[in-house]
């Protein structure tokens, strides 16, 4: 079955204090990897899109990396607005065009 | 990117009646995306609505409980019928962008239900 994980589910990070966010995935089909930010009350925003391993994206603060099983989302040295939740989203090619979304990390930058 | 607006942004409603929400995409696409978000949930893909075709509805989501019309390529509505405290969400309008399959989402209507 289709999966995808986040972890952790929650995250506090001091002003400046780097991280990586996790997002582990087993799919029969990768089509793409997309990562989102979301914030209270609205949409999902789009970030990035990974499509085979050793791929990398960056914009700004956030650098996403993509391996076989899992994509990792570096925050460096993170301001109070990267607060927010982060969803990962995979687009599988396993008989029906479908995304799985994961339960997302809710991040949270202390000034 | 696709700009996706859509209404209400907002509302709540009485158990056992109907609401529909409308979404209107800047741009003409060939698949829309309806999604439900419960309360500190992730997102669920309700239906895949096609332009001049039945919508797509995927298992748990069936078609008296969530009507959906897409009647051209840049518009969709999703109802949400019989409504009870359960079905208090966010739903989400979104498709797929041109370039490398990204979803673009709509800023969601919070349903409300008492």
């Amino acid at each position: 079955e289709d999966q995808v994980t986040q972890s952790p589910e929650a995250l506090r990070l001091q002003e400046g204090e780097s991280s990586s966010l996790n997002c582990s995935y087993t799919v029969s089909g990768l089509r793409g990897l997309f990562w989102y930010r979301q914030d209270p009350g609205k949409g999902p925003e789009f970030l990035f899109t990974l499509y085979s391993a050793g791929e990398e994206k960056e914009k700004e603060r956030l650098k996403a990396t993509l391996t076989k099983k899992e994509s990792f989302l570096h925050i460096t040295a993170p301001k109070p607005e990267d607060s927010a939740t982060y969803l990962c989203a995979v687009h599988v090619t396993s008989g029906t065009y479908k995304y799985i979304f994961g339960t997302g990390t809710r991040l949270k930058v202390l000034a | 990117s696709a700009v996706i607006s859509q209404k209400p942004s907002r509302d709540i409603c009485q158990r056992g009646t109907s609401l529909t929400i409308q979404c209107q995409v800047d741009s003409q696409v060939t698949m829309m995306f309806w999604y439900r978000q419960q309360p500190g949930q992730s997102l669920t893909l309700i239906a895949t609505a096609n332009q001049g075709s039945e919508a797509t509805y995927e298992s748990g989501f069936v078609i008296d409980k969530f009507p959906i019309s897409r009647p051209n390529l840049t518009f969709s509505t999703l109802t949400v019928s019989n409504m009870s405290p359960e079905d208090s969400s966010i739903y989400l309008c979104s498709v797929e962008g041109h370039v490398g399959g990204e979803l673009f989402f709509g800023e969601g209507s919070r349903l409300t239900v008492l």
